[in-house]
């Protein structure tokens, strides 16, 4: 049974660099999966990041994608979020989720945890 | 980017009820479309997937209807467990877009 572990610092200060893990057990990342960031501010909805396959394609949300970076470690069985130039607005729980293909398209069908990330001074 | 509206906001029911929520996309995104369930501290759920499937593990009382603009999830006899917050997500178009969901609370 697949499950993914997020970590990274719980505080990053305003203009750093936000950059999270996504540890993958019980599967390996490259196997025919997309993988996912999504990410929920205190208090409201989720927001798609973006995802990555092991082949290194990537998809990013256009609200993010100068700021965003995702990365696959095949190595470590494990993938990677950078978010730069952190704001307030940053400040969320941040997913890491599995997407499962359908045919055309994925969906999450495993999610980690979460981890909080706040940004602040 | 395609907007996913949800109604109600809240919905709410007593356990044995029916439940029927509603997520409409501001153009079409032909069957795919999600639901999650989230409850308070915990990662969202997949329920649905392509409108009307049902994820693995996903019991019975569960079911997903509509393609295009509208689509409906249906909780045919509320269980205590129920209770959570449900979102819609559509992966038709880029980027991704999530409904700001439906909160089901006990009445």
């Amino acid at each position: 049974q697949v499950q993914l572990q997020e970590s990274g610092p719980g505080l990053v200060k305003p203009s750093g660099t936000l950059s999270l893990t996504c540890a993958v057990s019980g599967g390996s990342i490259s196997s025919s999966n997309w993988w996912s960031w999504v990410r929920q501010p205190p208090g409201k909805g989720l927001e798609w990041i973006g995802e990555i396959y092991h082949s290194g394609s990537t998809n990013y949300n256009p609200s993010l994608k100068s700021r965003v970076t995702i990365s696959v470690d095949k190595s470590k069985n494990q993938f990677s979020l950078k978010l730069s130039s952190v704001t307030a607005a940053d400040t969320a729980v941040y997913y890491c989720a599995r997407g499962v293909i359908t045919g055309k398209v994925d969906y999450m069908d495993v999610w980690g945890k979460g981890t909080t990330v706040t940004v602040s001074s | 980017e395609i907007v996913l509206t949800q109604s109600p906001a809240t919905l709410s029911l007593s356990p044995g009820e029916r439940a029927t929520l509603s997520c409409r996309a501001s153009q079409s995104v032909s069957s795919y479309l999600a639901w999650y369930q989230q409850k308070p501290g915990q990662a969202p759920r997949l329920l649905i997937y392509d409108a009307s499937n049902r994820a693995t593990g996903i019991p019975a009382r569960f079911s997903g209807s509509g393609s295009g603009t509208d689509f409906t999830l249906t909780i045919s006899s509320l269980e205590p467990e129920d209770f959570a917050v449900y979102y819609c997500q559509q992966r038709s178009n880029w980027p991704s877009t999530f409904g700001p969901g439906t909160k089901v609370d006990i009445k």
